[in-house]
């Protein structure tokens, strides 16, 4: 069974950071491209980063509301993938969601249950 | 970015067929994807490029369209589908969905 558990969430006040944690099992980690997703209180999705594999040379990308604010990583020996977010801003709220990307035309097939991230003075 | 817009809410009732459509402001070829979220959970993957059925879900729900127009249908409506429905792109980058659509059951 796929599993996806994000950790790591929490109050914290603006220009802070915070490193948020994803514990996969159930799959095969180290050849599946991983992503954040986002969702503000009461919001649509919005995607955050991916991250590839190694045979991708581990590429990242970025939406723009992120990029030089926050690095996404991973670690194929724990199955983890990780959200480093810097400089925190009241618009980073939301819950954040840990997502597995389906090669088969790049859907989000499996996602966690979600961490909240609050930024707020 | 690419644009995806849909209509905010319906309403049907419970044996009723619904569509909820999802317009691309550019081609996604058929890379669109289709999303239920119930309250306080995660999105579940239902649909995928276009219209394939993800693992696990009724044949109640198909997908249809290419191009810049798409469609999700549930056939028939049954109560436990109260929910919101996204769809998401995923052939011009980044990845986008779509504000949703809120499905209420009269």
């Amino acid at each position: 069974e796929v599993q996806l558990v994000e950790t790591g969430g929490g109050l914290v006040r603006p220009g802070s950071s915070l490193k948020l944690s994803c514990a996969t099992s159930g799959f095969t980690f180290s050849n599946t491209w991983m992503n954040w997703v986002r969702q503000a209180p009461g919001k649509g999705l919005e995607w955050v980063a991916l991250i590839k594999d190694k045979y991708s040379n581990y590429e990242a990308n970025y939406a723009e509301s992120v990029k030089g604010r926050f690095t996404i990583s991973r670690d194929d020996s724990k199955s983890r993938v990780y959200l480093q977010m810097n400089t925190l801003r009241d618009q980073d709220t939301a819950t954040y969601y840990c997502t597995r990307l389906h090669r088969s035309g790049a859907s989000f097939d499996y996602w966690g249950q979600g961490v909240m991230v609050t930024v707020s003075s | 970015d690419t644009v995806l817009t849909q209509s905010p809410a319906l309403a049907v009732s419970p044996g009723e067929r619904v569509t909820i459509s999802c317009k691309a402001s550019e081609s996604v070829s058929t890379r669109m994807h289709w999303y239920q979220q119930k309250p306080g959970q995660q999105p579940k993957l239902l649909i995928y490029k276009a219209s394939n059925l993800a693992s696990g879900v009724p044949a109640r729900f198909s997908g249809s369209g290419s191009g810049t127009d798409f469609t999700l249908t549930i056939d028939p409506v049954e109560a436990d589908d109260t929910a919101t429905y996204f769809c998401q792109q995923s052939w011009n980058g980044p990845y986008t969905f779509g504000a949703g659509t809120k499905l209420e059951l009269k």
